[in-house]
């Protein structure tokens, strides 16, 4: 079994839909919490970073921890064509010396 | 901020040629750097660990005569695959850290696409 288990899609919404992703894991070290957004191609691109349990909300997305649960979400409101991409998450724990650990992603697709 | 850059983008050579990727933080000073291996529809998968001033930590199955990774200074980590072979083709990655803020992500660059003929 994976450290980190992520649905790996593909996850197609209309666009102006939810897009709800999520990730479980095992190890109860992990405290820092991460989604990345990559394109095809791209490297990928910092969307939220969390510490701990709790909701974080930056524009259009909106990041939950639940560590008593070991699971991670990620919302994406108002979804747009331009969300398509792969969504991957990556956490680590405290004395990992930032090595982190990913998720498998999961590829979405915003249709217009 | 946090900008990472990383060069050439994309790299197509001959079978036991030497490829060197740079990997340079535009906008902040790095202590660590790292290199990931992307497979077509996979993760990232770490290769290793770069520290300004020291040498790399691998990953357990990476050779380290093969991936030589140097990181001569707080903005700038090279990879160099030696003698490269087809099997090596791929998406490599490196990501760094906010000097100072080890409880920062790590931020990456846009990756170079490797393809050995």
């Amino acid at each position: 079994q994976k450290e980190v288990e992520q649905d790996p899609g593909p996850l197609s919404v209309p666009e102006g839909a939810i897009v709800s992703l999520n990730c479980t894991y095992s190890n109860s070290a992990f405290q820092y919490f991460m989604w990345y957004r990559q394109y095809s191609r791209k490297g990928p691109e910092l969307l939220m970073y969390t510490y701990s349990s709790g909701n974080k909300e930056d524009g259009r997305f909106t990041a939950q921890v639940d560590k008593s649960s070991k699971y991670i979400s990620l919302f994406i409101r108002d979804s747009q064509p331009s969300d398509s991409a792969t969504y991957l998450c990556a956490m680590r724990g405290i004395a990992a010396g930032n090595k982190l650990t990913f998720g498998g992603g999961t590829r979405v697709l915003v249709k217009p | 901020g946090a900008v990472v850059s990383q060069h050439p983008s994309r790299v197509i050579c001959k079978s036991g040629t030497s490829v060197k990727i740079e990997c340079r933080s535009l906008d902040f000073q790095a202590t660590t750097m790292f290199w990931y291996r992307q497979f077509p529809k996979q993760s990232l998968m770490l290769m290793a660990t770069s520290n300004e001033g020291s040498k790399a930590t691998y990953e357990q199955g990476v050779e380290k005569d093969k991936f030589l990774i140097n990181h001569a200074s707080l903005t700038l980590s090279t990879l160099t695959v030696t003698s490269a072979h087809p099997e090596d083709s791929s998406f490599y990655i490196c990501s760094a850290v906010v000097s100072g803020s080890e409880d920062q992500p790590q931020h990456f660059g846009d990756g170079t696409r490797l393809s050995i003929l």
